[in-house]
């Protein structure tokens, strides 16, 4: 069993739409959690972290943390075309994130 | 504009070659990571180095990949001999390591599309 996992999609939605990206992870170390936007053949950028349990809105994207139920959920309102990308979430270790495989997403104009 | 440079972008190679990926960390960055992306495996960390040491290399294939940093401007991957199934994609990231102040973002190079034939 992966650390982290992510349905790798590929998801669908009308520009506009409410998107819900979710993950699910085993290690109860994890202090922070992020999530990285990767474009088609571009490295991974940070788009948002946390730290513990919690929500962190930025601008049309909120994350969310339940260390409870180890779940890691990424919202985007008004969805963009320009959000069409792969979302992997992670959680660090130490210095090291452990990454889900990643969600691909694709908003349609 | 800071950024992590990472040569080759792509390598073609056949079975039993020796490759060779280098990276440049961003000027001030004191941790760099190396990732291996597929897309049956995600991304996946195979070593990194905080002050040019090594911390980890546990992701790492030992009898044929090595990782070193010969100096805070450059950081290496070699993979001797080359498989077919190394065929990925391999990013260099760096950083500021997870400090004081939290979680510090792992800034990723382009990454070197590698091809084992």
């Amino acid at each position: 069993q992966k650390e982290v996992e992510q349905d790798p999609g590929p998801l669908s939605v009308p520009e506009g739409a409410i998107v819900s990206l979710n993950c699910t992870y085993s290690n109860s170390a994890f202090q922070y959690f992020m999530w990285y936007r990767q474009y088609s053949r571009k490295g991974p950028e940070l788009l948002m972290y946390t730290y513990s349990s919690g929500n962190k809105e930025d601008g049309r994207f909120t994350a969310q943390v339940d260390k409870s139920s180890k779940y890691i959920s990424l919202f985007i309102r008004d969805s963009q075309p320009s959000d069409s990308a792969t979302y992997l979430c992670g959680g660090t270790s130490y210095d090291k994130v452990i990454f889900g495989p990643g969600t691909s997403l694709s908003v349609i104009p | 504009d800071a950024r992590v440079t990472q040569t080759p972008r792509h390598k073609v190679t056949e079975m039993g070659q020796e490759v060779t990926m280098r990276c440049q960390p961003i000027l001030g960055h004191n941790t760099v990571f190396w990732y291996r992306q597929t897309m049956m495996q995600g991304l996946e960390l195979l070593a990194y180095f905080r002050n040019r040491a090594p911390l980890d290399d546990s992701g790492m294939p030992k009898d044929r990949f090595s990782a070193e940093m010969p100096d805070a401007t450059l950081a290496t991957l070699k993979i001797q001999p080359s498989e077919p199934r190394d065929s990925a994609v391999y990013f260099c990231a760096s950083g500021l390591g997870l400090g004081a102040s939290g979680y510090n973002e792992q800034f990723f190079g382009p990454g070197t599309r590698l091809t084992v034939l």
